[in-house]
């Protein structure tokens, strides 16, 4: 089976960094996505990470370490429309096919 | 089309009636996803189709729950009998290449609840 755990709820400030954790425990991994979701729309693609390190896109990086299971989402110079859920998601392998598997989400909340 | 269209973004049903939901996909995109999401939770993945082969049923709930794709293009997700427990937004992507980080592109979905 598969276990992707992020947390519930995260609050920053305006202009802040903040860095959100998942980490995984599944069979059959190919990569893992990051996913920014506003409430009542779809989840749109932030990143893909399939080898180790950390990968930049302006304002986002993520990060992953696959020997530790463990990922991050880093958003910097943060803006109150950065407040969304933010989904972690791991491609495996099913049957010579891959489907990402999605966590809970992160709800990040952006104040002034 | 330009991006990936559902159908329709809102149905509201009664407790037993049979629902149809459709999905179009990004023209050219051999993979398509559905998954249902509920209220505060995460995607629960449903039923995975590439291309002309076996669809992956793996994450259909129950015998209620069914879809359908003809090759590359249209899929519907039928819902038997609904249950008040299936209300929730399901969501269809779709994606060029499953095997890629080219990412899957997620339409609008349909808020589907069951009265």
């Amino acid at each position: 089976g598969q276990n992707i755990d992020q947390p519930t709820e995260m609050t920053a400030t305006e202009g802040a960094i903040v860095q959100i954790n998942c980490t995984y425990q599944t069979s059959g991994f190919n990569g893992l996505f990051w996913y920014q979701q506003h409430a009542g729309e779809a989840p749109t693609f932030l990143s893909y990470n399939v080898l180790d390190g950390l990968e930049e896109k302006g304002r986002f990086s993520s990060f992953l370490s696959r020997s530790k299971g463990y990922s991050y989402l880093l958003l910097k110079e943060l803006q109150m429309k950065d407040s969304a859920s933010y989904l972690c998601a791991v491609s495996l392998a099913s049957g010579g096919s891959y489907i990402p598997t999605f966590g809970r989400g992160t709800s990040l909340i952006v104040h002034p | 089309g330009a991006g990936v269209s559902q159908s329709p973004s809102n149905k509201v049903t009664e407790k037993g009636k049979d629902v149809e939901l459709r999905c179009d996909p990004i023209s050219g995109h051999t993979a398509l996803y559905w998954y249902r999401q509920r209220l505060g939770q995460g995607l629960e993945f449903l039923i995975y189709f590439q291309g002309n082969s076996a669809p992956d049923k793996s994450g259909l709930p129950s015998d209620r729950f069914s879809a359908e794709r003809t090759g590359e293009s249209v899929s519907t997700l039928t819902i038997q009998r609904t249950q008040q427990e299936d209300s929730a937004v399901y969501l269809c992507a779709s994606s060029s290449k499953d095997r890629d980080g080219y990412g899957y592109t997620f339409g609008s979905g349909t808020r589907l609840t069951v009265v």
